[in-house]
């Protein structure tokens, strides 16, 4: 069973369309995130939710929309892709409040606009 | 601003003992973590310090001296399959994780 599933693990898609990337985790963790990998592979974090409600946003252009329908899900939605957009995406989760704060990542969605 | 600094790459020999070392400047500090990435893999957990000191888990240790704001992976009898980059990363507070920039190693027979 995969821990923190995320779906496509590639697209390629052409400048200014509208994508989505989905991810769920079953681990029973309440707190969810997105991470940008960028070719430099340089880890940013982009969005972080706990119980399904947005706890940090780093900056992010508002073409980036997050949703988290419930607290095993969250879904990343972009507008008007643009080129610098390519990268991978990571989506991860972990149980706050433990000792560990060990997060889990999912196998990355890798994007490519052309 | 916020930084995590660490090498860009290393190179090692197998069965070799290699450190990988990592500072920081942060705004809040909660504890180090580290994590390994294998080309085209995701990142995974390898440990994490809340305290100062030494923690061991198999041929892997990492160090924590929050007054140097400073940390290190050891890496012990290295083997072909650790070639992998490395991520420091810094828990800044509540639901926050910032990684550094990755140390690429590589571990020649």
């Amino acid at each position: 069973d995969t821990a923190v599933s995320q779906t496509p693990k590639y697209l390629v898609t052409q400048m200014g369309n509208d994508k989505s990337i989905k991810c769920e985790q079953n681990l029973g963790h309440d707190t969810m995130y997105w991470y940008k990998q960028d070719s430099k592979k340089f880890l940013k974090i982009m969005f972080s939710y706990n119980n399904k409600e947005l706890i940090i946003n780093e900056t992010v252009p508002n073409r980036f929309s997050p949703k988290s329908p419930d607290k095993a899900h969250l879904n990343l939605h972009i507008n008007s892709l643009e080129l610098g957009d390519s990268a991978v995406y990571f989506c991860a989760s972990s149980q706050e409040g433990t000792a560990l704060s060990e997060a889990f990542f999912g196998q990355g969605t890798r994007l490519t606009v052309v | 601003g916020q930084s995590l600094e660490q090498p860009s790459e290393v190179t090692a020999v197998e069965g070799a003992i290699v450190q990988i070392n990592c500072t920081y400047q942060t705004s809040g500090f909660y504890g180090l973590s580290w994590y390994q990435q294998h080309d085209g893999g995701a990142p995974t957990f390898l440990s994490y310090n809340a305290l100062d000191g030494l923690e061991e888990t198999g041929r892997f240790s990492s160090f924590l001296s929050r007054s140097d704001s400073y940390g290190y992976l050891l890496l012990q009898e290295l083997q072909m399959k650790d070639s992998a980059s490395y991520f420091c990363a810094v828990k800044t507070g509540g639901f926050k994780t910032i990684f550094g920039a990755g140390t690429r190693l590589f571990v020649k027979a």
